[in-house]
């Protein structure tokens, strides 16, 4: 079946330090890829999304390329700041009643 | 544009007894979702709406869950009897169709169940 599997956490980085968080997928078909990102207390939101092979999502600075030949779709920010402390859900949606699936979310901690 | 809006934020109850959380979608948003966040784990999807139909409830257990969308606008989830177990975060969510869309979530109903 659908599945969407991302990098355990939490992640602990410094200010200004370079973030990747891995996600990779099983899918049938051609389903677009997002990154939610949810804040303290708060809803998950859109972070950035992409909906065919080799497209590059961006937002804020994070960024996130649709690999179909790895199945991959790692979110990435050169420079990470405080405020970005969060909880990352990599997930996947299609077409044909393909329902949207999360993955289990990766915990990111900065520290000033 | 008004996002998703949930309501009650918190609530606090003792098993077997029953809670009730209302959801308004986005105007004009065909599909209305429930999830379960249990802390620590992503959204699992509990039902799924589009319009004032139900389109997918495999993961919902209905011996205790029911959810029901009247005139294809808002929704309410209602657990009864509730279990320990149930202790998460209802998150609401729409979209403008089922598929493939960006799915817009409400701040939550939180659920503490003692």
């Amino acid at each position: 079946g659908n599945s969407v599997t991302q990098m355990e956490g939490p992640v602990t980085l410094s200010e200004e330090a370079f973030l990747t968080i891995n996600c990779t997928y099983t899918a049938t078909g051609y389903p677009s890829l997002f990154w939610y990102v949810q804040y303290p207390g708060e809803g998950l939101q859109l972070l950035l999304k992409a909906t065919k092979a080799d497209d590059k999502g961006s937002n804020k600075g994070f960024e996130a390329t649709y690999r179909k030949e790895t199945t991959s779709f790692h979110l990435e920010k050169g420079s990470v700041q405080v405020s970005d402390s969060a909880v990352y859900f990599c997930a996947l949606s299609g077409t044909g009643g393909f329902k949207t699936i999360f993955g289990a979310g990766t915990r990111l901690f900065v520290k000033a | 544009e008004a996002g998703v809006a949930q309501s009650p934020r918190y609530k606090i109850i003792e098993k077997r007894q029953s809670v009730a959380f209302w959801c308004n979608p986005i105007s004009g948003h065909a599909t209305l979702y429930w999830y379960q966040q249990i802390l620590g784990q992503g959204p699992k999807l509990l039902i799924q709406f589009q319009n004032n139909g139900v389109v997918d409830d495999s993961q919902l257990p209905k011996d205790r869950f029911s959810a029901e969308r009247l005139k294809g606008v808002d929704s309410t989830l209602k657990i009864q009897p509730a279990k320990l177990e149930d202790s998460a975060v209802y998150l609401c969510a729409s979209s403008l169709e089922s598929s493939g869309n960006t799915i817009y979530f409400g701040e939550g109903s939180w659920l503490t169940v003692v």
